[in-house]
């Protein structure tokens, strides 16, 4: 079973517009909450992260919410552009081993 | 530049060879994984390992295996392959402590024939 539900699927937003992903998790133990990127032929790349003493970080366009009492996080990308268009995961871990991934959503960014 | 290499990028095997997928990381990291990526599956935990000779099972072990022999080395070993292990293999390599993210290979795709 998945331990990190990730949605949508797949969204398209306009250049400009805000990417918004979500995430939810059940196990409590989890204290780390990385955004990877994945583009076409790469591997996933760190792009944010976020630990739950804080409600939210901001890295530029990129931001994550954390709702440490609903279990939940989302990637916010302000300004989105068409160079944002991959596919971005979500994940949580505790003490930084064995990750667990949502499923992945591919976000397109149209000119 | 640091670097996780995964030595094939592109695999086809036939049903029920042995099959070897090798990883390499420069950083000197003491963890290292091996993740399947399925489209609407995302990335599924194989085996991990937090130092040399060690090997832990993650979610999806069966029909796997490991071997870390040296601390930046870390291969998957297919027993016998089977056509549901068609995917990419993503192999990646973290600090020992700390929460600094992993860093990822590009991928093998490895299709069973």
């Amino acid at each position: 079973q998945q331990q990190v539900k990730q949605s949508p699927q797949s969204l398209i937003v306009q250049k400009g517009g805000i990417s918004i992903i979500n995430c939810a998790y059940e196990n409590t133990a989890f204290d780390y909450f990385p955004w990877y990127q994945q583009f076409p032929g790469k591997g996933p790349a760190l792009l944010i992260a976020i630990r739950p003493d804080v409600s939210e970080k901001k890295e530029g366009r990129f931001t994550i919410s954390f709702n440490k009492s609903a279990k939940q996080f989302s990637l916010h990308i302000m300004d989105s552009q068409p160079g944002d268009s991959a596919t971005y995961f979500c994940a949580a871990s505790d003490n930084n081993n064995d990750m667990r991934f949502g499923a992945g959503t591919r976000l397109t960014v149209k000119p | 530049d640091v670097k996780v290499t995964q030595s094939s990028r592109y695999l086809v095997k036939r049903t029920g060879e042995k099959v070897f997928l090798e990883c390499v990381q420069d950083m000197d990291h003491e963890n290292m994984f091996w993740y399947r990526q399925d489209p609407g599956l995302g990335l599924r935990l194989i085996y991990f390992s937090y130092d040399v000779k060690m090997k832990e099972k993650g979610d999806i072990p069966e029909g796997y295996s490991v071997s870390r022999e040296k601390k930046e080395r870390f291969s998957l070993i297919l027993e016998s392959a089977s056509t549901n292990q068609t995917s990419m293999y993503l192999c990646a390599s973290s600090r020992g402590t700390g929460w600094v993210g992993y860093t990822f290979g590009s991928g093998t795709r490895l299709t069973v024939v």
